[in-house]
């Protein structure tokens, strides 16, 4: 079974603290995808990798970075956290067009 | 632009009714659907996947089906079961490779 994981299920931060997500996938998919997900405004996309150090912006980029050095693994940065930031992100893997998998998600709260 | 769209945002019905859940999209232009379901706080997983050339898939008592030229998909769900109550979410892979989400069903199934 796929299984992708996230290295946070709850993180609190400060506001203007720099944040890190962390996502791991081990199935060797090329594909990986940073979402956020806020009530009344569904998933949306902030950033895509189609390849190791291959990145491409999603909807949603403004705020954030990411960062792919390796191939099981996907970053998602918040160089200087806001409070609008405070969500549900989620972090999806595929192999080409196929299924995205989707981990467990992590809830960021910004104070 | 394609726009994905879910009705209804939630549904109540009781233990063993058949049920079907509606998901619109404005473009024609699709790869793949998806439907996903969502428990509260965790993240998405994948229950359907229905290619461009499909009509239908099935698993178990769901089952769902494509209709691109009417731009429509339906899950349906036979003999609902408490078990089942969860967010159900529509997602359409462009030809690019990204995935467009609707807003969900909330579906709530009492004892």
């Amino acid at each position: 079974d796929v299984k992708v994981t996230q290295s946070s299920r709850y993180l609190v931060k400060r506001t203007g603290e720099k944040v890190f997500l962390e996502c791991v996938q081990d199935m060797d998919h090329e594909n990986m995808f940073w979402y956020r997900q806020d009530p009344g405004l569904g998933l949306r996309l902030i950033y895509f990798s189609y390849d190791v150090k291959m990145k491409e912006k999603g909807d949603i980029p403004e705020g954030y970075s990411v960062s792919r050095e390796k191939k099981e693994r996907f970053s998602l940065i918040l160089e200087s956290a806001s409070t609008n930031q405070t969500s549900m992100y989620l972090c999806a893997s595929s192999f080409g067009k196929l299924n995205q998998y989707f981990g467990p998600g992590t809830r960021l709260t910004v104070t | 632009k394609q726009e994905v769209t879910q009705i209804p945002a939630a549904l109540s019905v009781p233990e063993g009714e058949n049920l079907v859940l509606n998901c619109s999209f404005t473009d024609s232009a699709i790869y793949n659907l998806q439907w996903f379901r969502q428990d509260p706080g965790k993240g998405l997983t994948s229950l359907l996947l229905i290619q461009s050339s499909q009509r239908e898939q099935t698993s178990g008592r769901l089952n769902a089906s494509l209709d691109k030229s009417s731009g429509r998909s339906t899950l349906y769900i036979a003999a609902s079961q408490p078990g089942d109550s969860a967010t159900y979410l529509c997602a359409l892979t462009s030809n690019t490779g990204k995935l467009i989400f609707g807003q969900g069903t909330t579906l709530q199934v009492k004892p």
